[in-house]
Formats: structure tokens, C-alpha cells, sequence
């Protein structure tokens, strides 16, 4: 199976901008997870989507918002970007297997600069 | 809600000594513990993992981690350190409904 695809995997973009990530989930797998990740605060959940709904969501601005589709492709969407969002926003896939325990299967990152 | 410590945010060892991460949990309920590494530019890759079985876990790499309930912690451990496991270590911790918590990282150097 093919894994977690993110795309792009580099964005620059300028204070003010909005930005939109993607997140292709590994096939069979409804559960997308997003994370944003910084060298001082490390891995930092934003929202967690199963079937189109947001079941998780973390500490964020409402500047910060996602949404899944039908076929568990995810977009998370950050508007009036500030330098601070400066990020690696990892995305995260998981088999929803009925039990509490689920893998997450991370894709490798999308780099966002704001300048 | 759950968190992870992970004691030390930068761990040097030389090459072929013992590799020991620290990893402590809070968790009212019985948990599903995970060790991911992050090489540079990519995203996390599951070493291990922790679901209620056996307390010794064996992963990936050479890796293996302890549950010890009694201490709360799932320390993971390399007998013998290679270059290739320089990288960043993050500990995870996960309850119902699929949110993980992780813990800020543990940077590995390995000196050759």
C-alpha cells in the first residue's frame, strides 16, 4: 500500500496569507490526524477527522480549521498566517479497527515558512 | 487527559555503547504506549508499540522498550548504538478515540 501522502511538501508564503495542506491517507484508513510541530514546542495536535467529522481537536486558534472528504482525504487550512506558524504540519492516517488502540501512520510533512 | 515525559531533550552515546530514552506516562486507564523516530525532513516512523500484551516489546532496529506499570514508563533501550540511530525519539501515548499525546522528543547523537 501506498503511505500517507502530504501535499505540497514546501510552502512560503507571507504574513496575512492563507494556506491549504492536503493529506492523502493511507487507502482503508478513516481516520486523518493533523500535528503541527516547531523545535520549541515539538509535536502539537490540532484535530483528528473520522468519516467526515471532527471527532479530536487541540489547542488552536480558530485561524486553524480542517475538513475530510468522503474518500478520507483531508485539508487543513491555516487563514491570516502569522510568522509564528512557521511549522512542519505532519499528517497522521489510522485503520479504525473498533478498539481503542490505533496506529498512526505519519506522512512525511509539509514545511510552511511564513515570512 | 494523558501526557508523556520524556526526561533529557538531548541523549549522547558512543558508538556501541547502550542506548537508554526515558519515557514517563500519566494515565488513569491502561495505555497504549508507542515510540516513533524522526530522521531529518521526514515525518514519524513507528519503532514500537505497547498494546496490553507482553510488558517486554520488541521493535524495529534493534529497539525494544519496557512497560513497568508500577513506574509508569516505557523506557526504550538499543544494546548497542549505531551511527544510522541518530535522530529525534518521541514517546506517545494514546486513549479512546484515536488522540495520541506525545512528548517533546529526545534528540539522539551517536559518537562515532
Amino acid at each position: 500500500k501506498a503511505g500517507v501522502t502530504q501535499t505540497p511538501r514546501y510552502l512560503i508564503k507571507t504574513r496575512g496569507q492563507q494556506v491549504t495542506l492536503s493529506c492523502s491517507p493511507i487507502s482503508g484508513h478513516r481516520s486523518v490526524s493533523w500535528y503541527q510541530q516547531t523545535p520549541g514546542q515539538g509535536l502539537q495536535f490540532l484535530f483528528e477527522y473520522f468519516s467526515e467529522t471532527q471527532r479530536n481537536k487541540g489547542n488552536f486558534p480558530g485561524r486553524f480549521s480542517g475538513r475530510q472528504f468522503s474518500n478520507s482525504r483531508s485539508e487543513m487550512n491555516v487563514s491570516t498566517l502569522e510568522l509564528g506558524d512557521s511549522a512542519l504540519y505532519l499528517c497522521a492516517s489510522s485503520p479504525q479497527t473498533g478498539g481503542s488502540y490505533n496506529e498512526q501512520f505519519f506522512g512525511p510533512g509539509t514545511r510552511l515558512t511564513v515570512l | 487527559a494523558q501526557s508523556v515525559t520524556q526526561l533529557g531533550s538531548h541523549v549522547s552515546v558512543s558508538e556501541g555503547a547502550l542506548v537508554l530514552l526515558r519515557c514517563n506516562y500519566s494515565s488513569s486507564v491502561p495505555p497504549y504506549l508507542f515510540w516513533y523516530v524522526q530522521y531529518p525532513n521526514q515525518g514519524l516512523q513507528l519503532l514500537l508499540k505497547y498494546t496490553s500484551a507482553a510488558t517486554l516489546v520488541k521493535g524495529i532496529n534493534g529497539f525494544e522498550a519496557e512497560f513497568k506499570k508500577s513506574e509508569t514508563s516505557f523506557h526504550l533501550t538499543k544494546p548497542s548504538a549505531h551511527m544510522s540511530d541518530a535522530a529525534e525519539y518521541f514517546c506517545a501515548v494514546s486513549e479512546a478515540g484515536n488522540q495520541f499525546y506525545f512528548g517533546t522528543g529526545t534528540s539522539l547523537t551517536v559518537i562515532p
